[in-house]
């Protein structure tokens, strides 16, 4: 199985702080990692598809990069909305994997 | 709009079973390959069950294998899981989620992301 480890597991920033979230795969994979956002009591949702796609609807601050085993999720001007909980997750192949999550918090 | 509405979940006994549900709507149910997803309270995402869009292929994590049945009936527009066996650590929020941009060839799935999710269903494993 591919392990999908996030660093860091919390960060505390402020409304109009450059955020960057690191998932690190367990072994080189392709393009087929995929970033989600959580909020409290709510259902995931995709933010950004096969490494660096801004999925429809999604504000152009959140970016995606990386190749091999890191990966990377930018959020480039914290917006109030955006203080949530981050996943990682790869489809290269079954089992599909999730990160453990990072949480971002108000500073 | 596509939505998913999960149903089905409450609280049974270790041993015990359920059926989860997963309502469809708003897109051609029958081309999409379906997931679901659980969350332990206050834990990270778990990949549980996938399925393909016609159901002829279905793919389980190691946690759940030989317990947990995915299966989808597309005249009904609705996605299932039956969970049977159940542990404790069973106890979650359940999601299901709609498959997009992926492909399966020679056995092997890969590529999609989970591109809407329901609200979720509660299963409590209690004694």
């Amino acid at each position: 199985d591919i392990q999908m480890t996030q660093s860091p597991s919390s960060l505390s920033a402020s409304v109009g702080d450059r955020v960057t979230i690191t998932c690190r795969t367990s072994q080189s994979i392709s393009t087929y990692v995929n970033w989600y956002q959580q909020k409290p009591g709510k259902a995931p949702k995709v933010l950004i598809y096969g490494v660096s796609s801004l999925q429809r609807g999604v504000p152009s601050r959140f970016s995606g990069s990386g190749s091999g085993t890191d990966f990377t999720l930018t959020i480039t001007s914290l917006q109030p909305e955006d203080f949530a909980t981050y996943y990682c997750q790869q489809s290269d192949s079954t089992p599909w994997t999730f990160g453990q999550g990072t949480k971002v918090e108000t500073k | 709009q596509v939505q998913l509405v999960e149903s089905g979940g409450g609280v049974v006994q270790p041993g015990g079973s359920l059926r989860l549900s997963c309502a469809a709507s708003g897109f051609t149910f029958s081309t999409y390959g379906m997931h679901w997803v659980r969350q332990a309270p206050g834990k990270g995402l778990d990949w549980v069950a996938f399925i393909r869009h016609d159901g002829s292929d279905q793919y389980y994590a190691d946690s759940v294998k030989g317990r947990f049945t995915i299966s989808r009936d597309n005249s009904m527009n609705t996605l299932y899981l039956q969970v049977s066996s159940l542990k404790a650590e069973d106890t979650a929020v359940y999601y299901c989620a709609k498959s997009e941009r992926g492909a399966c060839s020679g056995g092997r799935c890969y590529g999609d992301v989970f591109a809407v999710w329901g609200q979720g269903t509660m299963v409590t494993v209690s004694s």
